[in-house]
């Protein structure tokens, strides 16, 4: 079946470093990807996508990468920052149209300051 | 905008009691709704999901039920609830007719059965 599979469950990294949170999946036939920001006691919050026809796109501070052939999605935050500290989830489209999405399990980044 | 509310925020309920848990959507027509439950430290699990009013499907076999009664409200319900039911409730919705869309979270309701 589809998976979606993060690398590490818990990165710390230093206030103004940069981040990478990588994220695996197993099926080649889906078209899109999130990333979503949860802090604690709240819901997800969506922070950027990518369709497959892209390679890379960029937002505010964060950038997400579709290695297609590797079937491999990263999310980089740029200059870390102690408010960035939250779970992240990598999400995709699940088999079908139905509309449903497939979650990773979430990693913690911690922020040092 | 559009803004999705769920309450209670948080829910302290004894074992064998029901359940009502509510999800709201303003500011968009038809949406596909979904609930999630999270247990801690642990990823999203999707429970129901629905294209209309009236509209359930189920994914995973539990006590656990839900309705829309309204087009844009979607309701999770429980006749008895198990400790293992404890965990934080999530609510989403994208836009209408299903293809490939980003789902928008509510604040979720932390329910703790005791």
């Amino acid at each position: 079946g589809e998976s979606v599979g993060l690398h590490l469950p818990t990165l710390s990294v230093q206030e103004g470093d940069n981040s990478i949170i990588n994220c695996a999946y197993s099926n080649s036939a889906s078209d899109y990807f999130i990333w979503y920001k949860q802090e604690s006691g709240k819901g997800p919050q969506f922070i950027i996508d990518i369709r497959s026809n892209m390679d890379k796109r960029q937002g505010q501070r964060v950038t997400v990468l579709l290695n297609k052939t590797v079937k491999h999605l990263s999310l980089q935050i740029a200059a870390t920052q102690p408010g960035d500290s939250a779970v992240y989830f990598c999400a995709k489209n699940g088999a079908g149209n139905t509309g449903k999405l497939i979650f990773g399990q979430g990693t913690t980044l911690q922020v040092k300051p | 905008s559009q803004t999705i509310h769920q309450w209670p925020a948080t829910l302290v309920q004894p074992v064998g009691s029901p359940l009502s848990l509510e999800c709201t959507v303003e500011g968009t027509s038809n949406p596909n709704l979904y609930w999630y439950r999270q247990a801690a430290g642990r990823g999203l699990q999707l429970l129901f999901y629905s294209v209309g009013i009236g509209q359930i499907s189920s994914e995973v076999p539990q006590n656990l039920s839900a309705s829309r009664p309204q087009d844009r409200q979607f309701i999770l319900s429980s006749k008895k609830l198990l400790l293992s039911d404890s965990g934080f409730y999530l609510c989403a919705w994208t836009r209408g007719a299903f293809g490939i869309e980003t789902q928008y979270f509510g604040p979720g309701t932390r329910l703790l059965v005791l």
